[in-house]
């Protein structure tokens, strides 16, 4: 079946440009997170929704990064006001938990191959 | 607060030798545990992950790894190492839900 979608695959903005990134999660897949991994980093966790839902926001790094998934699919990450420290790669994962009520920690995220953003 | 220390950025084998690549966990409870590998220009797919139910867990491509909890180690081996493995290799616990992934191994397999 179909793994986790993401559009554009590269991306490479001027300095003070917007940026919208898309996911495509596994269809059914409840949970949808955002990383954001820098060169030769582990992936750094941005934000998490449940549904249309963003239940934990901590790890947007300021007010310039916003995201969305107003139907509780297809998910948007923005950039406002790209800086050169916003380069890296945005990856995109998704989660179908065993039980809504609970915290997913087991659960197995299926990630997409992810949005390489370049701001010169 | 759980989190992941890999030691190691990068480790080179020789194809056929065994690989073994380091996972330390800090926590204060028995955490859950993965391992992801990342090949180049794409995402990660999970190896295999220890939820408690048994301290040595097979993953995909003839994986494993061994939760030893006197050690807080989560070792990944793969016994004869093939070119197809040379990847990014990262350890991760959940936090809420979220994972928090070590700094990454980089495995290279010389011929």
């Amino acid at each position: 079946g179909a793994g986790v979608s993401q559009s554009p695959r590269y991306k490479v903005a001027k300095r003070g440009q917007d940026v919208a990134l898309r996911c495509d999660p596994i269809s059914g897949h409840v949970s949808l997170f955002w990383y954001q991994q820098a060169l030769g980093q582990g992936p750094e966790f941005l934000t998490y929704f449940q549904n249309e839902a963003q239940l934990d926001k901590s790890g947007l790094p300021s007010d310039r990064f916003f995201a969305e998934r107003p139907e509780g699919s297809v998910s948007t990450l923005k950039i406002q006001r790209t800086q050169q420290e916003d380069s890296a790669v945005y990856l995109c994962a998704s989660s179908r938990p065993q039980g809504l009520a609970r915290v997913p920690s087991t659960d197995t995220q299926y990630f997409g191959p992810g949005t390489r953003l370049t701001v010169l | 607060a759980q989190s992941v220390t890999q030691l190691g950025s990068h480790v080179s084998v020789s194809e056929g030798a065994l690989v073994l690549l380091r996972c330390n966990y800090s926590s204060s409870v028995p955490p859950y545990l993965f391992w992801y590998v990342q090949y180049p220009n794409q995402g990660l797919q999970l190896l295999l992950k220890y939820t408690s139910a048994a301290t040595l867990v097979k993953g995909i491509n003839d994986f494993e790894a061994e939760f030893k909890k006197s050690e807080t180690s989560f070792h990944l081996t793969q016994p004869s190492a093939h070119m197809s493995d040379a990847a990014e290799y990262f350890c991760a616990t959940p936090r809420g839900g979220k994972l928090i992934f070590g700094q990454g191994t980089e495995l290279s397999v010389k011929p």
